[in-house]
């Protein structure tokens, strides 16, 4: 079953530092999202991307976020500045139209100290 | 605006008893829903979703619209069941998904 790739697991960076989450989606897919977990609360949504820019995104993801497709197959999230409060499981997902092959992938465990 | 509320964060039954997850949602449009597991903060697995009204590892729900809730049951725990469960309601304007708090469910012998 084709899979949501995310690089790497876990990341740890100091704090004031550029982080870039790497999510390969499925190939055939064309709306990409991530997704932000905050340790013991709920998952939230963060930005959607379709045809090369951000269909939506929400109040969490501010001007210190942003996202790309450099090269036709990955699809990145980069935190410019990172601050303590942007520990979390970041999940990337992928589907192929709305909610149709909806995937998640593993997530990428970021730690800022 | 639309939310999810999972009324409980812990659930604890023992192995074979009956099992219900409580969500309830608020949204004006007309829903989709779908419950997540999560088993040891690995990916979030898709479970079921209320269109498709099939049984995924013996677990079923069902959208009901006047008590705007999609709760989740399945008649006999097992212990393999023991994880995070999220109910998540899908807004096709921005294809996002929104999710509850979450209930962990606890299935002890």
């Amino acid at each position: 079953e084709p899979e949501v790739t995310q690089t790497p697991s876990h990341q740890v960076t100091q704090m004031g530092q550029e982080v870039i989450l790497r999510c390969v989606p499925i190939s055939n897919h064309l709306y990409f999202y991530w997704y932000r977990q905050i340790l013991g609360q709920k998952v939230e949504f963060l930005v959607s991307f379709y045809n090369n820019e951000i269909s939506e995104k929400s109040e969490i993801f501010d001007d210190q976020f942003s996202v790309e497709r450099p090269d036709g197959s990955n699809f990145t999230l980069k935190i410019r500045s990172t601050k303590l409060e942007d520990s979390a499981m970041y999940f990337c997902a992928s589907s192929v139209e709305g909610i149709r092959g909806y995937t998640f992938g593993s997530g990428t465990r970021l730690t800022v100290v | 605006a639309q939310r999810v509320t999972q009324p409980e964060k812990l659930l604890s039954v023992f192995k074979g008893a009956p099992v219900e997850l409580k969500c309830n949602y608020s949204y004006s449009g007309s829903p989709e829903l779908f419950w997540y597991v999560q088993y040891s903060r690995q990916r979030l697995q898709l479970l079921l979703r209320h269109i498709s009204r099939e049984s995924i590892k013996g677990f079923t729900a069902d959208l009901n619209k006047g008590e705007t809730s999609f709760h989740l049951k399945k008649p006999f725990a097992q212990e393999e069941d023991s994880a995070m469960y999220y109910c998540a309601l899908f807004t096709g304007t921005a294809s996002k998904l929104t999710f509850g708090t979450g209930t962990r469910l606890q299935v002890t012998l």
